[in-house]
């Protein structure tokens, strides 16, 4: 089955502790991309793909890193989180990115 | 930072009616309109992704179409149906790969 997986779902943490949510997709899509979802925001894109060591800030890369050291993975880092990163996460795939995108489950964060 | 912007923020219709939405984008550098659905408590599932001007596409009763000369496209939805309750986001790709989404409408259809 064609998915975007992403782990792990709801996640609890303290400001400062560093962070991964994993992020994987199976259908050999060459662009992946984050993003974040704030109430009366929108999705803004935080981090995209295009490639395997090809990587590019969205709207929103503050405070995040991201790596594409394979095309089946996207991993999202917050080196030092702080509540302001509270927010729901949502990784997806695609051929391009002016080609229909998947989306994983969402990450549910909270930061306190 | 691009501006994408949908009408109306929500909406309320009652099962039967027909109801349209539309998403507004920068028409210049256009490269792709995308429409997504929305349920709560699950991920955005795309319903259409539009290239070229004058573009038509249809799934079932939702219909999109697009006009990249004034940036502008519409989503319809004919007989609203309970089930068709989610909100629709848009998103415009522009002159490269990023994907800018609007804030979405928010359609509640009740029985």
């Amino acid at each position: 089955e064609a998915q975007v997986t992403q782990n792990p779902r709801y996640l609890i943490t303290v400001t400062g502790k560093k962070l991964t949510v994993t992020c994987s997709q199976n259908m050999n899509h060459e662009y992946m991309s984050w993003y974040r979802q704030d109430p009366g925001l929108g999705l803004r894109q935080i981090y995209y793909s295009m490639n395997v060591e090809v990587t590019d800030k969205g709207d929103v890369p503050e405070g995040y890193k991201v790596s594409r050291k394979e095309k089946r993975n996207f991993p999202l880092i917050l080196e030092s989180p702080s509540p302001n990163q509270t927010s729901l996460y949502f990784c997806a795939s695609s051929w391009t990115g002016a080609t229909e995108a998947f989306f994983g489950q969402g990450t549910r964060l909270t930061v306190v | 930072i691009l501006n994408v912007e949908q009408s109306p923020q929500s909406l309320h219709v009652q099962e039967g009616d027909s109801t349209n939405f539309t998403c507004s984008f920068p028409s210049s550098n256009f490269y792709a309109l995308h429409w997504y659905r929305w349920e709560t408590a699950k991920s955005p599932e795309a319903l259409f992704v539009m290239t070229l001007n004058g573009d038509e596409k249809k799934k079932g009763r939702i219909s999109a179409t697009l006009n990249t000369k004034e940036g502008y496209s519409y989503l319809y939805i004919k007989g609203s149906q309970p089930e068709d309750s989610a909100t629709y986001l848009c998103a415009s790709n522009n002159a490269g790969n990023m994907l800018t989404f609007g804030g979405g409408t928010r359609l509640m259809v009740k029985p």
